[in-house]
């Protein structure tokens, strides 16, 4: 069964603007984190965040996580177009990816 | 060097035939995966290894047969091919531990016709 989703499916915004995506998951959790894929290749590691921690930033990213909700945010500031890509969370260790992503494209 | 490489990178076949898809990583990883993702881009594991160990089958059909000679590989080998079996599978690894980070290889593009 599926453990967990990601939310919007589809996102389109403009060059500069924030894009902000959520994932659920249903079971406790040890960490969690965010992925990028770019069409046609894997997927690529953004952020960890452990299940003991709120927030946590990477250069123009910031993820958020509520274990009391089962959710995490991931905000990408001041998008340009090479953010355009699909967006996984997976959580813990054997990994495990949840959804079918969320789609961002970032347009000129 | 490719972390995780993965060949062949595209695959056409026929419906009942028997495939393979090598994955190999070169960065010292105890754990690797094969994840299949579908049309709807939706990524599911199907298979984990650590250390040539078995740990993760997510109900995968017999048809799906993962294979580790060693740390560094894991193959995939698909006997009698279906329709629903086109997709991308995907072969990543991590080191072992809680807070490690998974690399993917770029994929395989199945398509069964």
């Amino acid at each position: 069964s599926q453990q967990g989703e990601e939310d919007p499916q589809a996102l389109s915004i403009q060059e500069g603007e924030n894009a902000t995506m959520n994932c659920s998951y249903k079971t406790s959790i040890n960490n969690l984190q965010w992925y990028r894929q770019n069409s046609g290749r894997g997927l690529v590691h953004l952020i960890l965040i452990r299940s003991n921690e709120r927030e946590k930033h990477s250069g123009r990213l910031r993820v958020t996580l509520d274990t009391s909700k089962k959710s995490s945010s991931l905000l990408i500031t001041a998008s340009r177009a090479a953010d355009t890509a699909s967006y996984f969370c997976a959580t813990d260790h054997p990994l495990k990816v949840f959804g079918a992503g969320t789609t961002v494209t970032v347009r000129a | 060097d490719t972390a995780v490489s993965q060949t062949p990178k595209y695959l056409v076949t026929q419906m009942g035939n028997d495939k393979s898809i090598k994955c190999e990583q070169n960065l010292g990883h105890d754990t690797m995966y094969w994840y299949k993702q579908d049309s709807k881009k939706f990524l599911k594991i199907m298979f984990s290894y650590n250390n040539k160990e078995l740990i993760i089958n997510e109900t995968v059909p017999n048809r799906f047969s993962p294979k580790s000679p060693d740390k560094a590989h894991l193959n995939l080998h698909i006997n009698s091919l279906e329709l629903g079996d086109s997709a991308v599978y995907f072969c990543a690894s991590s080191p072992s531990g809680l807070y490690t980070e998974a690399f993917f290889g770029q994929g395989t593009r199945l398509t069964v016709v």
